[in-house]
């Protein structure tokens, strides 16, 4: 069956360190990526996306992702978190090779302590 | 330029009632998606509309329902509210069928009593 698997509900960083978020997913092909960002009480920001190419994606807000066909991964990674970077992360997936009907993660939130 | 817009920011309902929800999305965009996110059940896909058509429903009862517009605006529409519709409801859009991102509003925040 088709899932997305985000392995940590609750991640916390200070301010400054490296962050990487996980996001695994099973399927028998290649599928289309995403990592969106929410803050509480708000809808969801695209932070980056992947289709087809470079594996090492470049997105907003300093993020960048990598796919790992091998691994069916699709990790997030920031160099150097901000206390503004607090807030749930998602990792959503198309499986329809439409981009059309996303399947998300159960998230993971990130808390940054100062 | 505007992001997707979504009405009511919160609606409270009774069980058994009707609730009526609206999008419109971002200028020049002709596809439109919902999504339920409710607590315990995470963000789960619940229709796609694209040039006025329903493409695709994801596993929801035939209660929830909607339309798009002529203006590719949509409303989503749940009937017979039942307590576990409680949930944040999110709207998003994406210029056309074919590989583009999908763009979300801010949801609308329904709760049933």
């Amino acid at each position: 069956a088709q899932s997305v698997t985000q392995p940590d509900i609750h991640i916390t960083v200070s301010e400054g360190a490296s962050l990487e978020l996980r996001c695994n997913y099973s399927y028998g092909a290649t599928p289309y990526l995403f990592w969106y960002v929410q803050s509480p009480g708000q809808g969801l920001q695209l932070l980056l996306k992947y289709f087809s190419g470079d594996t090492l994606v470049q997105g907003i807000k300093g993020f960048e992702a990598e796919f790992k066909r091998s691994q069916s991964s699709f990790n997030l990674r920031k160099p150097s978190v901000h206390w503004s970077d607090a807030a749930e992360y998602f990792c959503a997936v198309d499986f329809t090779g439409t981009a059309s009907k996303l399947t998300f993660g159960t998230g993971t939130r990130l808390q940054v302590t100062l | 330029e505007a992001g997707v817009t979504q009405s009511p920011t919160h609606l409270i309902k009774t069980r058994g009632q009707q609730a009526t929800l609206r999008c419109s999305p971002i200028s020049g965009h002709t596809s439109v998606y919902w999504y339920q996110q409710a607590l315990g059940l995470g963000l789960q896909f619940l229709l796609w509309y694209d040039e006025g058509e329903e493409r695709n429903r994801g596993n929801f009862p035939p209660r929830f329902s909607g339309r798009q517009f002529p203006n590719y605006s949509s409303e989503l529409n749940v009937n017979a509210l039942e307590l576990e519709d409680s949930a944040l409801y999110l709207c998003a859009s994406s210029p056309r069928t074919g590989l583009y991102e999908q763009y979300f509003g801010p949801g609308t925040r329904l709760t049933v009593t």
